[in-house]
């Protein structure tokens, strides 16, 4: 398997324009994360899904954010209008939603508002 | 609610030096816990775990016992090399309500020559 996978790598995008950034889970995996890491606040969870289901997205900044998860393949987050306070690595996760099982992360996509 | 809490760096190693980063957390039932490393403009990768009170995990030289009469799990390596440089994280997964992962705030390791 190629891991989880996440698009783009990198995204320069100007202030108030939409962003969608994309992942795709390790194939099996039922549950998925979707985390911010910055400097100031460090590795913080956003939003995550159990079975394409969200479960708690008490994590998600506010309503300019979004995810979905139409199927158990495919997730997005989407950021509208974006700021430039959302410069950020995000990444996603996957994991087989068993207790002691690790979760997977992809490489992260380094979003930059301008 | 669940937490982790680990200690503060960044933490400077000549090679060669014996390290411990400092891990405690709160939870209710019996969690597994987890150090995760991220290395430079990388993702997070699972370092070791635990799933259950006295185990110990070890990988690549590093290693970490479950503490539950102290509600810790300490992370130690006997020897530091300059490519153990990297961001280290404690985590927790908590029993029932979903398969949340709760980090610690992660800390920062550089091995000097």
């Amino acid at each position: 398997d190629a891991g989880v996978i996440q698009s783009p790598r990198h995204e320069v995008t100007e202030m108030g324009q939409e962003v969608t950034l994309r992942c795709k889970p390790i194939s099996g995996h039922n549950s998925l994360f979707w985390y911010r890491q910055t400097m100031m606040r460090g590795l913080e969870l956003l939003i995550y899904f159990n079975n394409n289901v969200p479960i708690d997205d008490s994590g998600m900044p506010e309503d300019r954010f979004s995810a979905k998860m139409p199927n158990a393949s495919f997730s997005t987050l989407k950021i509208q209008p974006s700021e430039p306070r959302d410069s950020a690595v995000y990444f996603c996760a996957s994991s087989l939603g068993i207790q002691d099982t690790e979760a997977f992360f992809g490489q992260g996509t380094r979003l930059t508002v301008v | 609610g669940n937490s982790v809490t680990q200690m503060e760096g960044p933490v400077t190693l000549s090679e060669e030096a014996f390290l411990t980063i400092n891990c405690t957390y709160t939870a209710t039932g019996y969690p597994s816990l987890f150090w995760y490393v991220q290395y430079p403009g990388e993702g997070l990768q699972l370092l070791l775990k635990a799933t259950k009170a006295d185990d110990k995990g070890s990988n690549k030289g590093f290693e970490a016992t479950y503490r539950k009469e102290t509600t810790s799990f300490h992370l130690e390596k006997g020897s530091v090399q300059v490519s153990d440089s990297a961001v280290y994280f404690c985590a927790l997964r908590a029993t029932g309500g979903g398969n949340k992962l709760t980090f610690g705030t992660g800390t920062q390791l550089k091995v000097e020559l």
